[in-house]
């Protein structure tokens, strides 16, 4: 089956600047690459997806893009705000259905 | 609109008891999905249904491990003689359709096995 890779499994960064959160996977078949962020005791929140046919996808201060040939996806979240500090977990998907997910990066965002 | 709820937030249990696990998914989605999220770990895939059937159980560990949607909205997770190493965060996501990506998670039920 598929296998997610996520680094780092922690991220501290000041108030301002941009934290960036890389993934691989291993299924060249994969074409489904979701970032979800998961608040302490809440489920995960979908803040952005990518699918194969696209390079690079941006939604104000999120951004993701994606290596088809290196099988790699990354997270950029630019101008960070404590109420980023979160977990984000990316994952990839090859039916749409199954999910395989990250281990997860425990992000801070130091004031 | 109401988001997926997921019923109890939390559960203790003793070592071999029966638990009900229930999700309600967003009104009109069709596909409902089961994961498991241990301490420190992403969530791990166990069983998706689009309507009422099962289209894909092959996450699920083993035989004390069953999952219903006989109307195809609320879905119970039932797992028999539970053990402690099933102790983990049980979260259920909707989506409009199986194979639409988007899936939209609930807040999970914390099932403690003592």
């Amino acid at each position: 089956g598929e296998n997610v890779e996520q680094h780092p499994s922690t991220l501290s960064v000041q108030e301002g600047d941009s934290a960036v959160i890389k993934c691989t996977y291993s299924d060249s078949a994969s074409n489904y690459f979701p970032w979800y962020k998961q608040e302490l005791g809440k489920g995960p929140q979908l803040i952005i997806d990518i699918r194969s046919n696209v390079g690079e996808k941006k939604d104000q201060r999120i951004a993701v893009t994606l290596n088809k040939t290196a099988k790699h996806f990354s997270l950029h979240i630019t101008e960070t705000q404590p109420e980023d500090s979160a977990v984000y977990f990316c994952a990839a998907s090859i039916t749409g259905n199954q999910f395989y997910f990250g281990t997860g990066t425990s992000l801070t965002v130091i004031p | 609109g109401a988001g997926v709820s997921q019923t109890p937030s939390n559960k203790v249990t003793e070592k071999g008891k029966y638990v009900e696990l229930r999700c309600d998914p967003i009104s009109g989605h069709t596909a409902l999905y089961w994961y498991r999220q241990s301490l420190g770990q992403g969530p791990e895939f166990l069983i998706y249904f689009q309507g009422t059937g099962a289209a894909d159980d092959s996450g699920l560990p083993n035989d004390r491990f069953f999952a219903v949607r006989p109307e195809g909205s609320v879905s119970t997770l039932k797992i028999q003689r539970t053990e402690r190493g099933d102790s983990a965060v049980y979260l259920c996501a909707s989506s409009w359709t199986s194979g639409s990506n988007e899936q939209f998670f609930g807040p999970g039920t914390r099932l403690t096995v003592l």
